[in-house]
Formats: C-alpha cells, sequence, structure tokens
C-alpha cells in the first residue's frame, strides 16, 4: 500500500525554466509534508515542508503548494539549475504524540535533470 | 541542523554474516531513526531508536533481523543480521527533534551503502 505516490519518475527541464514535481498522497491523517533533495552516494537532504494548515510555502527558488481536497501536493523550483539536478523525495507524517517522534513516509522519488 | 556521520560508509559481505553500522551525531537529538533504500526504490523506515529502552520497529521489521542500539543522545548503531543479498540497500541514520518548532523535520547521515554477496 502505497501511500505517497510521485508518479512521474523523471523530469526533464531546461536551465532557467520553472521545474513542478508532483506528488499524491492517500493517508487523509498526514498534516506535515516535507521534500527532500538526494544527490549520488548522499544521504537526503531537507529542502522545505509545508503544515497541512497551510497551502503554500515559499522559500527562495522553492514554493510546495498543498491541495488538501485533492491530497495532492507540488514543488515548484523557479528558476532551475543544472545543480538543481538530482532525486526529488516527497515525505509526508502524521504525528503520533508528543514523545514518539514523527514517522516518515517517504514517495519513490523523481529524477530531476536541468538541462544547461 | 545536526551534523550527521556514519560508518561505514560501503560494505561488501557474505551472506550469512553480520554487519554492525554507526550512526554519530554532534549535538544531544531526541529522535534517532534508521531507514532502508533497496535499489531503485524509496526509503522505507526501518525502526526508531529509543534511548534507554528498546527500538520500536515497523510493520514487516524484527528484532532479531535488525537489532538496534541507542546509548545515549549522539549515538546509535543497527546491525544487520545473517545476511542475504536481499539486505543489500542504503542503510541511513536519521535525527529529529520533537522540542525543535520543526519537530516533523528530520536529516539524514550520509547513508552506508551495503552489498550482499
Amino acid at each position: 500500500d502505497q501511500q505517497v505516490k510521485q508518479n512521474s519518475p523523471s523530469l526533464s527541464v531546461q536551465e532557467g525554466r520553472i521545474s513542478i514535481l508532483n506528488c499524491d498522497y492517500t493517508n487523509s491523517m498526514f498534516d506535515y509534508f516535507l521534500w527532500y533533495k538526494k544527490y549520488p552516494a548522499e544521504g537526503p537532504t531537507f529542502l522545505i515542508s509545508i503544515s497541512s494548515i497551510k497551502d503554500k510555502n515559499e522559500d527562495g527558488r522553492f514554493t510546495v503548494f498543498l491541495n488538501k481536497s485533492a491530497k495532492h501536493l507540488s514543488l515548484h523550483i523557479v528558476p532551475s539549475q543544472p545543480g538543481d539536478s538530482a532525486v526529488y523525495f516527497c515525505a509526508a507524517s502524521a504525528k503520533r504524540g508528543e514523545t514518539s517522534g514523527s514517522r516518515l513516509t517517504f514517495g519513490e522519488g523523481t529524477q530531476l535533470t536541468v538541462n544547461p | 541542523s545536526a551534523v550527521i556521520s556514519q560508518k561505514p560508509s560501503r560494505d561488501i559481505c557474505q551472506r550469512g554474516t553480520s554487519l554492525t553500522i554507526q550512526c554519530q551525531v554532534d549535538s544531544q537529538v531526541t529522535m534517532m531513526f534508521w531507514y532502508r533504500q533497496q535499489p531503485g526504490q524509496s526509503l522505507t523506515l526501518i525502526a526508531t531508536a529509543n534511548q534507554g529502552s528498546e527500538a520500536t520497529y515497523e510493520s514487516g521489521f524484527v528484532i532479531d533481523k535488525f537489532p538496534i542500539s541507542r546509548p545515549n543522545l549522539t549515538f546509535s548503531t543497527l546491525t544487520v543480521s545473517n545476511m542475504s543479498p536481499e539486505d543489500s540497500s542504503i542503510y541511513l541514520c536519521s535525527v529529529g527533534d520533537v522540542s525543535a518548532r520543526r519537530a516533523y523535520e528530520q536529516y539524514f547521515g550520509p547513508g552506508t551503502r551495503l552489498t550482499v554477496t
């Protein structure tokens, strides 16, 4: 049961254009969403997050949009740069309590390639 | 964010043997987690490493196969026991801190690439 899905395994865009990465989820208990970037031979790097009480969060070139009714979120990167080429993972969390921490459920990842 | 290191960075092991992976954090953290990323797949949570008590395992993972230690707030180990080729994966530790405003966010170590022959 894949609760977090990234249906596009790869995306290729030109430098300077917008990259849009999509993510869908099925569990209505998820209340926090995160995007991670992963380069080969490195661990995932936290990029940006959004709480379910918001529909948009922006940080520099990165914006995450959340559509709760559609159970869909997207990451926009503008303008895209060649250094953005990496695998992007969407993750979701349903808080289990103050002392138990938060369990992250990850999507399959999307390989973004930004061409110069 | 915390600086997280893992040892070893990679290893090639024979089936039937065990490997212990270490995760060291440069500051005290409340939560530590262990994930697995099998080839071509996403990250899957193995267990939450609890300081001073037994780890909490996710469905499909058991203590006999993946024993975990968490002796203090900066260190944890994951052992992959009686390995088979299906255990070939990248193993990652992550940390989170429920005391922080961003309690849901986790930060990952560089990973340990394990190949079982």
